[in-house]
């Protein structure tokens, strides 16, 4: 069984461009979460999806945007990027967004903002 | 709301020694309680977990903690570390049906030969 892949491993962008990170749920698991993970603030929850539709969001500023395709595949998109957006980005994939059954994270997506 | 303190930042062990990497959370409701792993260059691997039941849950490489309620505590502890255990350490918690984690800020195991 595949696990939860996160493309690409690593990305290097300019302040003030946009991004968009992929996450591919392992099969059948329909609940995405995004996770950032820095040495200042360490690992922060970003928002969470299921069945398309974002059922619970961190404290992020409105930069921060995801969304979730019918086959449960996500993406996070970050707009006008700062300095501080430098970060590893992790996604983790369930069945339902509950811990019973597994919750799996990927291996992260480095953002590098320069 | 809820909070993780991992009271240590860094903890060095010598190889075949014993070790135990605090957790303490706080909370106004009950709780599941993590503990993850995470290698260089990796994203996070769960190492074991408490949902409910027996309050001394163990993971299949030799760790294992203990839910304390009244001391609102999840120690990790292995008796015994391996150089390959040398790692950085998250101890997590998250509400009855809530559907995120909230970390604790790690814990950077450094295993010495």
């Amino acid at each position: 069984k595949a696990g939860v892949t996160q493309t690409p491993r690593y990305l290097i962008k300019t302040r003030g461009q946009q991004v968009t990170l992929s996450c591919s749920p392992i099969s059948g698991h329909r609940s995405v979460s995004w996770y950032q993970q820095t040495p200042g603030q360490g690992l922060q929850f970003l928002f969470e999806y299921f069945s398309e539709t974002q059922r619970n969001k961190g404290n992020f500023p409105g930069r921060f945007s995801g969304r979730q395709f019918s086959n449960s595949r996500s993406e996070m998109n970050v707009s006008t990027l700062e300095l501080g957006d430098s970060a590893l980005y992790l996604c983790a994939s369930s069945l339902d967004g509950q811990f019973n059954y597994g919750y799996t994270f990927g291996s992260g997506t480095r953002l590098t903002v320069v | 709301a809820q909070s993780v303190t991992q009271l240590d930042s860094q903890v060095p062990v010598f190889e075949e020694a014993p070790v135990e990497l605090r957790c303490n959370y706080s909370s106004s409701v009950s709780v599941y309680l993590f503990w993850y792993v995470q290698y260089p260059n990796q994203g996070l691997q769960l190492l074991l977990k408490y949902l409910s039941g027996s309050t001394l849950v163990e993971s299949i490489n030799g760790f294992e903690a203990e839910f304390n309620k009244s001391q609102t505590s999840f120690h990790l502890r292995k008796p015994s570390v391996h150089i390959s255990d040398t790692a950085e350490y998250f101890c997590a918690v998250s509400e009855y049906g809530a559907n995120n984690l909230f970390f604790g800020t790690g814990t950077r195991l450094t295993v010495i030969p």
